[in-house]
């Protein structure tokens, strides 16, 4: 099956520094790219859709100058915490979809093991 | 997209089937309705998705009712493997909106 893959899988920063964290499409290009959040305990939450070539489109509340998103290529996008401050902390995921999946209605998207950011 | 119900948690016994429900009664003409799970503190996984029929495959069933207000993923026998959070998304773009899901735990 397709493969996502997330790099780093953990990292520990101090707060102030920017991290980044690269999402990569291993066997299968992507157009479309996700980038999401989870809290302990909690539901993923989207951030951002990631779109190779253009500006990633983010949702309501989530601050586009913090989080930036860079798909530069069809099998990698990037999300860079920039200033990263204890509240940052959390499970970051990222998803994509095959670009030759062009039916509409067929939404499978491979989903990327997590980087685990804890900010000091 | 449509908002989706689901119990917080559920137990199944290991070899038994597990069957969790999904309410989705605002659902539209052409919303999918998905079903992904999390194992812990890994990426969700796919895991079927349907529009109107009944849909299987290698890892689950997917039971969709006429009115397309509630549906039941079934796997059919679930093993310890299973224990993770279901999630069902009804959507019609290529968002997927996760709600709080229901946590599945399977037993020996």
């Amino acid at each position: 099956g397709a493969v996502v893959s997330q790099h780093p899988s953990w990292v520990i920063c101090k707060s102030g520094t920017s991290v980044k964290i690269e999402c990569r499409s291993l066997d299968f290009q992507a157009t479309t790219m996700f980038w999401y959040r989870q809290f302990p305990k909690q539901s993923l939450m989207l951030m951002a859709t990631s779109n190779e070539g253009s500006k990633a489109t983010y949702e309501q509340g989530v601050e586009k100058d913090k989080f930036l998103i860079n798909h530069a290529s069809l099998t990698l996008s990037t999300l860079t915490v920039t200033s990263a401050h204890p509240e940052d902390s959390s499970f970051y995921i990222c998803s994509a979809r095959d670009r030759f999946d062009l039916a509409d209605s067929y939404n499978e998207q491979f989903f990327g093991p997590g980087t685990r950011l804890t900010v000091l | 997209d449509a908002k989706t119900t689901q119990p917080t948690s559920m137990d199944c016994a290991e070899g038994r089937a597990a069957n969790l429900p999904c309410n989705h009664s605002t659902i539209s003409g052409n919303e999918y309705v998905y079903w992904y799970r999390q194992i812990h503190s890994q990426g969700p996984q796919y895991i079927i998705h349907g529009l109107k029929n009944n849909e299987t495959n290698e890892m689950a069933s997917l039971i969709i009712t006429e009115d397309r207000k509630s549906s039941t993923l079934i796997l059919p026998h679930a093993t310890l493997r299973d224990t993770a959070v279901y999630y069902c998304i009804v959507t019609l773009t290529d968002k997927l909106i996760f709600g709080t899901g229901t946590r599945l735990q399977v037993f020996p």
